[in-house]
């Protein structure tokens, strides 16, 4: 079965610092986009931070609105992702998810795949 | 970045009722557009992508269509389950974005 599980949720401080992981089964991970989205409380779905594949070098995208202070990376040999998440705001309190890419024909179409989601809470 | 804005952002249904939701872009973006649906609590579900192509385990009651900056969602027979908060998502450049949601309720 194609599983996705999210851990490392919590609540943390302004400013603060906080690891999550995606731990992925069932499939070839190496070869698979993966990606983290976001969802603040009652609104609606944003996307935070990608990795491609070892196809495409592991290259990495991020939105603006975390660019220099959240990492993406990955551990294909343990078949997890991971997104650090540094200088923490208010407005990143959310549920993240880990998503996997679906590709066709070597072009990405979306998003097939979704863990439960953890839930981080940045607030002093 | 990509705007989407969908329409309605609410529609009140019953069981049986034919509904379309469409989602409109900032600028073209080809046939790079994904549908997904969430129930409360629970993961995005991922229903069409590439505009018009159903994923697999589907129901054929959901189709898509469009190109370049309108699309739509139609659910032909509205069913129980298909009672959910409706996206559509760009992937057509970065940064990816999802358009506002449309809340589907019973009637």
């Amino acid at each position: 079965e194609v599983q996705l599980v999210e851990s490392g949720g919590g609540l943390v401080q302004p400013g603060g610092s906080l690891r999550l992981s995606c731990a992925a089964s069932g499939f070839t991970f190496s070869d698979h986009y993966m990606d983290w989205v976001r969802q603040a409380p009652g609104k609606g779905l944003e996307w935070v931070a990608r990795s491609r594949g070892k196809p495409q070098s592991y290259t990495t995208e991020y939105a603006a609105s975390v660019k220099g202070r959240f990492t993406i990376s990955r551990d294909d040999s343990g078949n997890s992702l991971y997104l650090q998440m540094n200088s923490l705001k208010t407005e990143d309190t959310a549920v993240y998810y880990c998503a996997r890419g679906h590709i066709v024909g070597g072009i990405y179409y979306g998003m097939d795949v979704w863990g439960q989601g953890t839930t981080v809470t940045v607030s002093s | 970045d990509i705007q989407l804005t969908q329409s309605p952002s609410f529609l009140s249904a019953s069981v049986g009722d034919r509904v379309t939701i469409t989602c409109r872009a900032s600028q073209g973006i080809s046939s790079y557009l994904a549908w997904y649906h969430q129930k409360p609590g629970k993961a995005p579900k991922f229903l069409i992508y590439a505009a018009s192509t159903l994923q697999s385990g589907v129901p054929s009651r959901f189709s898509g269509s469009g190109s370049g900056t309108e699309f739509t969602l139609t659910i032909s027979s509205l069913q129980p389950e298909d009672f959910a908060t409706y996206y559509c998502q760009q992937v057509n450049s970065y940064p990816i974005t999802f358009g506002q949601g449309t809340r589907l309720e019973i009637k």
